[in-house]
């Protein structure tokens, strides 16, 4: 069974730029969510998607934003990039939350630098 | 609010010795509790988890963690290091609905030779 997929592995982008980064969940999930890792900050929950909708927003400006296709699978869009926006981008997938085998599953992630 | 607190950022044993990474909880109800490793440059992987049932739980690479509900914590063990776990190790709650995960701040584990 395949995991969880990010794309680009790696991601550079000059100051004022946007960045799309995009995320395939486990066959089966219908959850994805997005967390920056930032140096020091830990990771601080971005988005939650299922089923198509926004199910949960962490504490980040609206320049951050994303959708979740039929496929399920996700992008982020970061716009009007800050140099602080530089971290690495996972994204996580789960079955819906309520079921008894909730838990989440992550990939290897995009490093996003901001020049 | 939910909240999960590590103890200690970095915490260092000797190979072979005991391994105890230190996970508190806080939560109106029992919530179901994670364990999840991050080697460098890489995603999160799963340790074990906790949802209902048995409080000792076995997870992969001989941890296990048990949930101690009068102590609010999730400890996580291993009974003798190897140089290979060491690496970020996080610790996360969940209770129900459209809450999202909760992670700890995280804790470093060097293993000595």
């Amino acid at each position: 069974e395949a995991g969880v997929t990010q794309s680009p592995t790696h991601l550079i982008k000059t100051r004022g730029q946007q960045a799309t980064l995009r995320c395939s969940p486990i066959s089966g999930h219908t959850s994805v969510y997005w967390y920056q890792q930032a140096l020091g900050l830990g990771l601080q929950f971005l988005l939650w998607y299922d089923e198509g909708e926004e199910r949960n927003r962490g504490n980040f400006p609206p320049r951050f934003s994303g959708r979740q296709f039929p496929n399920y699978s996700s992008e982020l869009n970061v716009n009007a990039l800050e140099l602080e926006d530089s971290a690495l981008y996972l994204c996580a997938s789960s079955r819906r939350p309520g079921l008894s085998s909730y838990e989440q599953y992550f990939g290897p992630g995009t490093r996003l630098t901001v020049t | 609010a939910q909240s999960v607190t590590q103890l200690g950022s970095h915490v260092s044993v000797s190979e072979g010795a005991l391994v105890l990474l230190r996970c508190n909880y806080s939560s109106s109800v029992p919530p179901y509790l994670f364990w999840y490793v991050q080697y460098p440059n890489q995603g999160l992987q799963l340790l074990l988890k906790y949802t209902t049932g048995a409080t000792l739980v076995k997870g992969i690479n001989g941890f296990e963690a048990e949930f101690k509900k009068s102590e609010t914590s999730f400890h996580l063990t291993k009974p003798s290091a190897h140089m290979s776990d060491a690496a970020e190790y996080f610790c996360a709650s969940w209770n129900s609905g459209n809450t999202p995960l909760v992670f700890g701040k995280g804790t470093r584990l060097s293993v000595i030779a």
